[in-house]
């Protein structure tokens, strides 16, 4: 069936450096993949998302590049913040428009 | 998100009984999903609904079962709880055009 693997699992960086999450999607005909942020004890919120039609898309630090071709997708967060701790989603639309998720990234900031 | 409320936020039941999940959305919005989260595993889809008479299961729903009372309401009913059931589950709206999904605060169940 349709599946979005999500690496790493567990992503720790000194504060003030960047990071990089990254995807692969299984369903060639996915055309909207976005990302979702989870602090503690909160519930997931859409932080960026991109269309197959776009390979780059930007919010301040926050940054998500697709390449079609591999069928895989990565969230880019440049100098990392204390805030940015949380575990990080993304997910894939299928044909049949549902989310496919992956399994989630935690992303430890150390200071 | 205030505009999507779920009731319970937490309960502790026992195996075998039958729980119900309520969620109620001020959003407007037609499409409406219950999700499950466990430690590890990201989120997984029980059942959506993409208006009033349409009701679609999602890759997890045996064991559950769903009623979409009215367009702002959503309800997840366990027939009869197990163990295997313990976690977080969060209900979630999006617009007929929009892809965003907006989740609730999410309930947390444990079953005894």
């Amino acid at each position: 069936g349709e599946n979005v693997e999500q690496h790493p699992s567990t992503l720790s960086v000194q504060e003030g450096d960047s990071a990089v999450i990254k995807c692969t999607y299984s369903d060639s005909a996915s055309n909207y993949f976005p990302w979702y942020k989870q602090e503690l004890g909160k519930r997931p919120q859409l932080i960026i998302d991109i269309r197959s039609n776009v390979g780059e898309k930007k919010d301040q630090r926050i940054a998500v590049t697709l390449n079609k071709t591999a069928k895989h997708f990565s969230l880019h967060i440049t100098e990392t913040q204390p805030e940015d701790s949380a575990v990080y989603f993304c997910a894939a639309r299928s044909s049949n428009y549902q989310l496919i998720w992956g399994a989630g990234t935690k992303l430890i900031i150390k200071p | 998100d205030a505009d999507v409320t779920q009731t319970p936020r937490n309960r502790i039941t026992k195996t075998g009984k039958r729980i119900m999940l309520e969620c109620s959305q001020t959003k407007g919005h037609d499409r409406m999903y219950w999700y499950r989260q466990d430690p590890g595993l990201g989120l997984q889809l029980i059942y959506y609904s993409f208006d009033v008479k349409d009701i679609n299961k999602g890759e997890i729903s045996d064991g559950y079962s769903v009623s979409r009372q009215a367009q702002a309401k959503f309800s997840l009913s366990l027939e009869s709880a197990i163990p295997n059931q313990t976690a977080l589950y969060f209900c979630a709206t999006s617009g007929s055009f929009v892809d965003t999904q907006y989740f609730g605060p999410g309930t947390r169940l444990t079953v005894l």
